[in-house]
C-alpha cells in the first residue's frame, strides 16, 4: 500500500496563476481532508469530504476549491493564487472511525 | 468548541533527560486526543491516542502519555531522549465533524 500520496511535491507559482494538487489514497477511506502548514500555526483546516461526491468547508477555505469525484482521490485548487497561500499543504484520510488520520507528505508551494 | 494549547513552543532537553510536552485541552464532551510528530521536512506520524479506553496511553518509540481530565490535561512524557526525539510535536484534539484540530506545535531540541 502506497498510503496517502501527493502530487506535486514542490511547486512554484506567480500570483494569480491557477494550479490543482492531487491527494490519492489506496486504503479505501471515506474521509479525507486538506490542511496548510504555517509557521506557528500548527495545521489549519481548508476543506474536507466525508465521501464520494460530498465536500464542506473548514476553517480558512477561503481561495481555494476543492472536489472528490472518485472515493480514492480529493483535489484542492487554487483558482488565483496569491501570495498568502504560500505554505505547506497536507492531505490527509481516515476510516468513519475511528479518529486516526493517516497523512501525505506534504506539497510545498511558494507564490511569487 | 475544541481547542488544544500547548504551553511551550519550544522545549530544550539534554540526550538521556526526561521529556515533558505540555498540552491542555477544551472541550464539551469526551474527547479523542492524539499526539503527532513531525521531523524537519517530513509529514505527520502517530505517535498515540487517546479514545477513553485507558487513562495512561502508550505511544512509538517509548513516548507516552496520561489523560487526565480533571486538569484537562494531556502532556507526553519520555523517561530518557535521544538524539532522534528531536522534532515538532502536535497536540491535537478530535473535532465534532471528523477533521482534528491542531495545537500550534512544540519544537522539541535535544543536546548532545
Amino acid at each position: 500500500n502506497a498510503g496517502v500520496t501527493q502530487t506535486p511535491k514542490f511547486r512554484v507559482l506567480k500570483t494569480g496563476q491557477s494550479m490543482t494538487l492531487l491527494c490519492a489514497q489506496d486504503m479505501n477511506h471515506e474521509y479525507m481532508y486538506w490542511y496548510r502548514q504555517d509557521p506557528g500555526m500548527g495545521l489549519r483546516l481548508i476543506h474536507y469530504s466525508v465521501g464520494e461526491g460530498t465536500t464542506a468547508k473548514g476553517e480558512v477555505p477561503d481561495g481555494y476549491n476543492v472536489s472528490r469525484l472518485k472515493k480514492q482521490n480529493f483535489l484542492l485548487g487554487l483558482e488565483s493564487a496569491a501570495p498568502s497561500q504560500t505554505s505547506v499543504y497536507f492531505c490527509a484520510s481516515r476510516r468513519r472511525s475511528p479518529y486516526e488520520q493517516y497523512f501525505g507528505p506534504g506539497t510545498r508551494l511558494t507564490v511569487t | 468548541a475544541q481547542s488544544v494549547t500547548q504551553l511551550d513552543s519550544h522545549v530544550s532537553v539534554s540526550e538521556g533527560t526526561p521529556v515533558l510536552l505540555r498540552c491542555n485541552y477544551s472541550s464539551s464532551y469526551s474527547p479523542s486526543l492524539f499526539w503527532y510528530v513531525q521531523h524537519p521536512n517530513k509529514g505527520l506520524q502517530l505517535l498515540l491516542k487517546y479514545t477513553s479506553a485507558a487513562t495512561l496511553v502508550k505511544g512509538i518509540n517509548g513516548f507516552e502519555a496520561e489523560f487526565k481530565k480533571s486538569e484537562t490535561s494531556f502532556h507526553l512524557t519520555k523517561p530518557s531522549a535521544h538524539m532522534s526525539d528531536a522534532a515538532e510535536y502536535f497536540c491535537v484534539h478530535g473535532g465534532s465533524q471528523g477533521n482534528l484540530i491542531f495545537g500550534k506545535g512544540t519544537k522539541l531540541s535535544v543536546k548532545p
